[in-house]
């Protein structure tokens, strides 16, 4: 299957700063990734779909000023999570998904573990 | 707004059985329905995809199954073995959109 991979894998960060996270298709191009957060024991949240060279699109509830995403290239996209507070503390996961795929699914990357202090 | 629903947060069986997760949804039928598995701290990991207009799915050990009259899929799993311990999720795809929404999982517990 592709390949999709997070950068970081895990931070920490102090209350006030801002985060950025990559999401990067290795082996083939990404029209749309999708930007998860997921709780403990719970299931992963769609927070944002984000298409190349557009705005991304937010789910309900979602704020656009805090989470903000870019998605520059048919690779890469970034979630940047601006002024971090205790409660955005979470696992955050991309996924990518093209339309030339044969299986019509998106593939995962493995995940960024963000801890705010 | 749709709910997904997937039976029990765990599910434990003994090694060599057959495990059988559901998922059941409300309001509109997804284009597509899938399974992936999760590890701990990991992504998730695609499994199988069925179709609105597919019944079954094989893939090695692993069946799906879908009935849009009844608004479930069922995911088997034979001859389980404790490798297979895991989250497993189901996600639908809503309006044929490609976004997709997941249940909130079951945990699978194969005891050797």
């Amino acid at each position: 299957g592709a390949v999709v991979s997070q950068h970081p894998s895990r931070v920490i960060c102090k209350s006030g700063t801002s985060v950025k996270i990559e999401c990067r298709s290795l082996d083939f191009q990404a029209t749309t990734m999708f930007w998860y957060r997921q709780f403990p024991k719970k299931s992963l949240m769609l927070m944002a779909t984000s298409n190349e060279g557009s705005k991304a699109t937010y789910e309900q509830g979602v704020e656009k000023d805090k989470f903000l995403i870019n998605h520059a290239s048919l690779t890469l996209s970034t979630l940047t999570v601006t002024s971090a507070h205790p409660e955005d503390s979470s696992f955050y996961i991309c996924s990518a998904w093209s339309p030339a795929g044969a299986t019509d699914t998106q593939y995962f990357g493995p995940g960024t573990r963000l801890t705010v202090l | 707004s749709q709910k997904i629903e997937q039976n029990s947060e765990a599910l434990n069986i003994q090694e060599g059985k057959t495990a059988t997760l559901t998922c059941n949804y409300t309001n509109y039928s997804p284009a597509y329905l899938q399974w992936y598995r999760q590890d701990p701290g990991r992504g998730p990991v695609f499994l199988l995809l069925i179709r609105e207009n597919e019944k079954e799915k094989r893939k090695e050990r692993l069946k799906v199954t879908f009935d849009t009259t009844l608004k479930q899929s069922l995911f088997h799993i034979t001859a389980s073995q404790p490798a297979d311990s895991a989250t497993y999720l189901c996600a639908l795809d809503l309006y044929n959109f490609n976004k997709f929404y997941f249940g909130s999982g079951t945990k699978l517990n194969v005891k050797p």
